[in-house]
């Protein structure tokens, strides 16, 4: 069955640091891969995808992830937060039936 | 360029009663899917439409329904509401129902049932 799995369902970081969060999915095909932010009562701001090509993807707000097909990964980085990036943090997987999947999320929390 | 709306932004309804949320689309998108999201969960797909016409439907059941209009904005339905149903619903419009597009979601409307 089609799943995305996000270990971590809270992390913190200090202003300035660095940061990675997880993502891990199942899927048969060649998967579409998102992360999407969702700031508190907001809906969801899509950070970057992957389809094909260069496993490095290039997204918004200085974020950027990496597509690992031997290990399932898809993992969010980002060199330096700031303080706005506190939110929480869905990957997701394109499935059958023209469906997202999404992850439980990830809760960012930025310390000064 | 007017992004994704969606109304009512919250709404309170008892057990049983039955409710009809709204969205309208990013203009130029013909497809709109649904999702539910409960609290500290991940959004879950009820179903998409595509020019007017279901196009895929999660795990939900029939009570859940929807339709989608000529101009694209869409409505989702829920009848005989339960506890359960509380949550935080999206919609998410895309240009053409492909797998390689991009959802643009909304802001969502938060539905609690007492």
């Amino acid at each position: 069955a089609q799943s995305v799995t996000q270990p971590d369902i809270h992390i913190t970081v200090s202003e300035g640091a660095s940061l990675e969060l997880r993502c891990n999915y199942s899927y048969g095909a060649t998967p579409y891969l998102f992360w999407y932010v969702q700031s508190p009562g907001q809906g969801l701001q899509l950070l970057l995808k992957y389809f094909s090509g260069d496993t490095l993807v290039q997204g918004i707000k200085g974020f950027e992830a990496e597509f690992k097909r031997s290990q399932s990964s898809f993992n969010l980085r980002k060199p330096s937060v700031h303080w706005s990036d506190a939110a929480e943090y869905f990957c997701a997987v394109y499935g059958a039936t023209n469906k997202l999947i999404f992850g439980t999320g990830t809760l960012l929390a930025v310390q000064p | 360029e007017t992004g994704v709306t969606q109304s009512p932004t919250h709404l309170i309804k008892t057990r049983g009663q039955q409710v009809t949320l709204r969205c309208s689309s990013q203009s130029g998108h013909n497809t709109v899917s649904w999702y539910q999201q409960a609290l500290g969960q991940g959004p879950q797909f009820i179903f998409q439409y595509y020019r007017e016409e279901e196009n895929g439907r999660g795990n939900f059941p029939p009570r859940f329904s929807g339709l989608q209009f000529p101009n694209y904005s869409s409505e989702l339905n829920v009848n005989a509401l339960e506890l359960d149903d509380s949550a935080l619903y999206l919609c998410a419009s895309s240009p053409s129902g492909s797998e390689a597009d991009t959802q643009y979601f909304g802001p969502g409307t938060r539905l609690t049932v007492l």
